[in-house]
């Protein structure tokens, strides 16, 4: 099974820091996704990436091709973007999903 | 704008009973999926369908049959619910395989 694995499992900042979730994957992916699960459950996508980087307001994503890694970042971060984040690997056909990162930002 | 709609929200089955999720999306999309969400697990892919009359098993199939009524529409059924499958379910669609995925608000199933 090709594995994809985050980290931080939780993170809890002050609010305007600067927050990085990382991502990293077994070979064969074609592209990589990162999304955003609020709190009342709904999932929303934030990036889809095959190589460099995207922007996105105070969000950026990136990726590295050749060491098979991925890191979302948020800026200014705000107590609205806690929320669980979610990185995922398209294998074929398929997406397998990391297990996600929940997020805590404190006024 | 509707998006990807799932219905029931909530359902509470007892073992043995059947259950049909429902989806609808309308963003004229060829790709639909199925996925259940369990606590420390990540989503897990459980059927999808890449085009209108075409369906595949994903990652844990067992349990599931799922029908493409017909390009909007994507049905999950539990024939003989277990309490295995007790799960937040989200269907989501695509324009295609492996581009951006929209996704419902999900379906909290607990099987008794």
């Amino acid at each position: 099974k090709n594995e994809v694995e985050q980290s931080p499992q939780n993170l809890t900042a002050q609010e305007g820091e600067f927050i990085t979730i990382n991502c990293s994957y077994s070979v064969g992916i074609s592209a990589l996704h990162w999304l955003q699960q609020h709190p009342g459950g709904g999932i929303v996508s934030l990036f889809m990436l095959s190589s460099g980087k995207k922007k996105h307001g105070r969000l950026i994503a990136t990726i590295n091709i050749q060491e098979k890694h991925s890191s979302l970042h948020i800026t200014a971060s705000h107590p609205r973007d806690s929320a669980v984040y979610i990185c995922a690997g398209n294998y074929g056909n398929q997406f397998y999903f990391g297990t996600g990162t929940s997020l805590t930002v404190i006024p | 704008n509707a998006g990807v709609t799932q219905t029931p929200k909530f359902q509470v089955l007892k073992t043995g009973q059947s259950m049909t999720l429902q989806c609808a999306q309308d963003m004229n999309h060829n790709s639909m999926y199925w996925y259940r969400q369990d606590p420390g697990m990540g989503l897990r892919l459980i059927y999808y369908s890449a085009s209108e009359g075409t369906t595949d098993k994903g990652e844990v199939p067992n349990g599931y049959n799922v029908s493409r009524l017909n390009k909007r529409e994507f049905s999950l059924r539990l024939e003989s619910a277990a309490p295995s499958q007790t799960s937040v379910y989200f269907c989501a669609s695509s324009v295609s395989l492996n581009t951006e995925a929209f996704f419902g608000q999900g379906t909290r199933l607990t099987v008794v």
